[in-house]
């Protein structure tokens, strides 16, 4: 089946670097893609939705300039954390959703952040 | 779209039927019901969806109530790997392009 990968699956910073999480999907061209943050005990939080080629639409409440999001490629989205602090910890899931009509729609495995 | 309403948590005996019940008595006609489930510390794996009939796979059956303001999965031998958070959710489509909103779903314990 399909398969969706997360790079890294887990990252530990220092406060005030940047931190990159690329999300691919791997057997299918993912026109919409979906970021998510979960802290411990909690829920997923949609954070933003990315079309190929687009600018992404960010939830109320999240940042745009401090979560940078790219999809350029049919193939590969990315979740830039700039400046991140303690706060930022989470865990960062991302979604993949073609539309082939198939119903493509797969999870990333998640990324586990830890700021110092 | 529609909310649900689940449990919070639930038990299930080992090799046992698990039954998950989920409200969304505000469904409009159009609106598909999803579930899918959380393993600690990964992704969310989707399980099964339906509309109006009752869905089975290969992982779980789906039955959906004639008015279609309840549903219950159903994992017809629950193993210890079912342990889960298991989520409910309401969606305008079928196709895989929209929105997920997540609840705070059920917590399955599938005790040995």
């Amino acid at each position: 089946g399909a398969v969706v990968s997360q790079h890294p699956s887990w990252v530990i910073c220092k406060s005030g670097t940047s931190v990159k999480i690329e999300c691919r999907s791997l057997d299918f061209q993912a026109t919409t893609m979906f970021w998510y943050r979960q802290f411990p005990k909690q829920s997923l939080m949609l954070m933003a939705t990315s079309n190929e080629g687009s600018k992404a639409t960010y939830e109320q409440g999240v940042e745009k300039d401090k979560f940078l999001i790219n999809h350029a490629s049919l193939t590969l989205s990315t979740l830039t954390v700039t400046s991140a602090h303690p706060e930022d910890s989470s865990f960062y899931i991302c979604r993949a959703a073609g539309t082939s009509g198939r119903n493509e729609q797969f999870f990333g495995p998640g990324t586990r952040l830890t700021v110092l | 779209d529609a909310k649900t309403t689940q449990p919070t948590s639930m038990d299930c005996a080992e090799g046992r039927a698990a039954n998950l019940p989920c409200n969304h008595s505000t469904i409009s006609g159009n609106e598909y019901v999803y579930w899918y489930r959380q393993i600690h510390s990964q992704g969310p794996q989707y399980i099964i969806h339906g509309l109006k009939n009752n869905e089975t796979n290969e992982m779980a059956s789906l039955i959906i109530t004639e008015d279609r303001k309840s549903s219950t999965l159903i994992l017809p031998h629950a193993t210890l790997r079912d342990t889960a958070v298991y989520y409910c959710i309401v969606l305008r489509t079928n196709f895989g392009n929209e929105k997920l909103t997540f609840g705070t779903g059920t917590r399955l314990t599938i005790i040995p």
